[in-house]
């Protein structure tokens, strides 16, 4: 069976500091991989997503980027953390070959900027 | 950014009783419709893929309906218990944003017993 792993679960970080928020995906090959933002009583919001190794498409422009180093491996990163970054991060990932795209979520991090 | 909304934003539901609530989308360009229940402290998890106008579909106590000309969906929930209690959230995915969900903020139900 397929498991997603999200690290750390929360996270409190000074303005201005970096930040590196990891996903992974067990079980299963070729995901599209996604992530997303919960601000504070708004819905989830794309952020970036990836059909492959190094491809990464952004979707609002923002303080954060994003990597995908291996298959099952993507990464949210900040050079210098904002205020307006704090928020609950989701990753999720779906089987590419399903064309209704049924997102499975990871347990998320929430991450406060102090 | 397509605008998926969806309508209360919360609601308190007696245990027992039967409750629904909607997600409004723009109806051009469809393709899909998700439901997702979000509990307290998990991860959010799929209900129902909806694909077609009339399309309906159940799980359990759950159900839901689908109008793709008018751009809304329902989601019932038959005998309210206190498990149902969670924030359901409705993803739009459309022709020209294919791979991509466009989620409202979602309706938080909490049922008392």
């Amino acid at each position: 069976s397929q498991t997603i792993h999200q690290w750390p679960a929360t996270l409190v970080q000074p303005v201005g500091s970096p930040l590196s928020l990891e996903c992974t995906v067990e079980g299963t090959s070729n995901p599209n991989l996604y992530w997303y933002r919960q601000a504070a009583g708004r819905g989830l919001q794309l952020l970036f997503y990836s059909v492959g190794i190094g491809q990464i498409s952004s979707e609002v422009p923002q303080n954060l980027s994003a990597s995908r180093p291996q298959d099952r491996q993507f990464i949210l990163s900040s050079k210098k953390l904002l205020l307006s970054d704090s928020g609950f991060y989701l990753c999720a990932w779906s089987v590419r070959e399903d064309y209704y795209n049924e997102q499975f979520f990871g347990p998320g991090t929430r991450l406060t900027v102090l | 950014i397509l605008n998926v909304e969806q309508s209360p934003q919360s609601l308190h539901v007696q245990e027992g009783d039967s409750t629904n609530f909607t997600c409004s989308f723009p109806s051009s360009n469809f393709y899909a419709l998700h439901w997702y229940r979000w509990e307290t402290a998990k991860s959010p998890e799929a209900l129902f893929v909806m694909t077609l106008n009339g399309d309906e579909k159940k799980k359990g106590r759950i159900s839901a309906t689908l109008n793709t000309k008018e751009g809304y969906s329902y989601l019932y929930i038959k005998g309210s218990q206190p498990e149902d209690s969670a924030t359901y959230l409705c993803a739009l995915m459309t022709t020209d944003s294919w791979g991509k969900l466009q989620f409202g903020a979602g309706t938080q139900v909490v049922v008392t017993p």
